[in-house]
């Protein structure tokens, strides 16, 4: 299986900054047909089903605002809200499509500081 | 618009069976591979078991493998899961997720709000 690694678990980050979340797999996620990363990045506030916000590992779905972005280097993955929101405020989960079975990181929770 | 609605969670005993539903709409539901992915209280997700578009490919966690069984019905835009020989370490909240793209590609665009099964005595 492979195996996804979020960090940190936590953090709280002032309103109008930088929050940076990481993901690292255990093998690559790199599909060759399209030279792209089978990496999905949601966003869970609570009480409320997971959101999408990334896939490709850099792509943004349809209506997620442009603070959010995603990268990668080699198999570590990150994903960057440029300036926090009061509504951003969630756990953020990675998850790579690659290969079943389908495995998440195990969150990461977001806060105001 | 889509609405995905889970039906059919609740308490029931170790050892005991249950079947989940997904009722869907606002999309040709025939066309998209469905998954179920779970969510234990306070914890993260996991996904549970997958299905394409017409039944004949379907996958499943080993956690899960010989006991639950995916299925769906197309013509009632409905998506199922028969879980058999419960455990403790099956309550969760269990989502239906449908994926994104109509072939392959295990992420998910949509979720419904989710069924809670709690397996205790």
């Amino acid at each position: 299986d492979i195996v996804m690694t979020q960090s940190p678990g936590s953090l709280a980050v002032s309103l109008g900054e930088r929050a940076t979340i990481n993901c690292k797999s255990s093998r690559s996620v790199l599909y060759t047909a399209n030279n792209k990363d089978a990496l999905a990045w949601y966003q869970q506030k609570p009480g409320q089903p997971p959101k999408l916000l990334i896939y490709w590992a850099s792509t943004r779905d349809s209506g997620v605002p442009d603070r959010f972005s995603g990268s990668v280097s080699g198999t570590d993955f990150t994903l960057t809200i440029s300036s926090l929101q009061a509504e951003d405020v969630a756990v953020y989960y990675c998850q790579q499509y690659y290969t079943g079975p389908w495995t998440f990181g195990q969150g990461t929770r977001v806060e105001i500081k | 618009e889509v609405q995905l609605l889970e039906s059919g969670g609740g308490l029931v005993q170790p050892g005991g069976s249950l079947r989940l539903s997904c009722a869907a709409s606002g999309f040709t539901f025939s066309n998209y591979p469905m998954s179920w992915v779970r969510q234990a209280p306070g914890k993260g997700l996991e996904w549970v078991s997958g299905i394409d578009s017409s039944g004949d490919d379907i996958h499943y966690a080993d956690s899960v493998k010989g006991r639950f069984t995916i299925s769906r019905d197309n013509s009632k835009n409905t998506l199922y899961l028969q879980m058999i020989s419960l455990r403790a370490e099956d309550t969760a909240l269990y989502y239906c997720a449908k994926h994104y793209y109509i072939s392959g590609s295990f992420f998910w665009a949509y979720w419904g709000q989710g069924a809670l099964v709690t397996v205790s005595s």
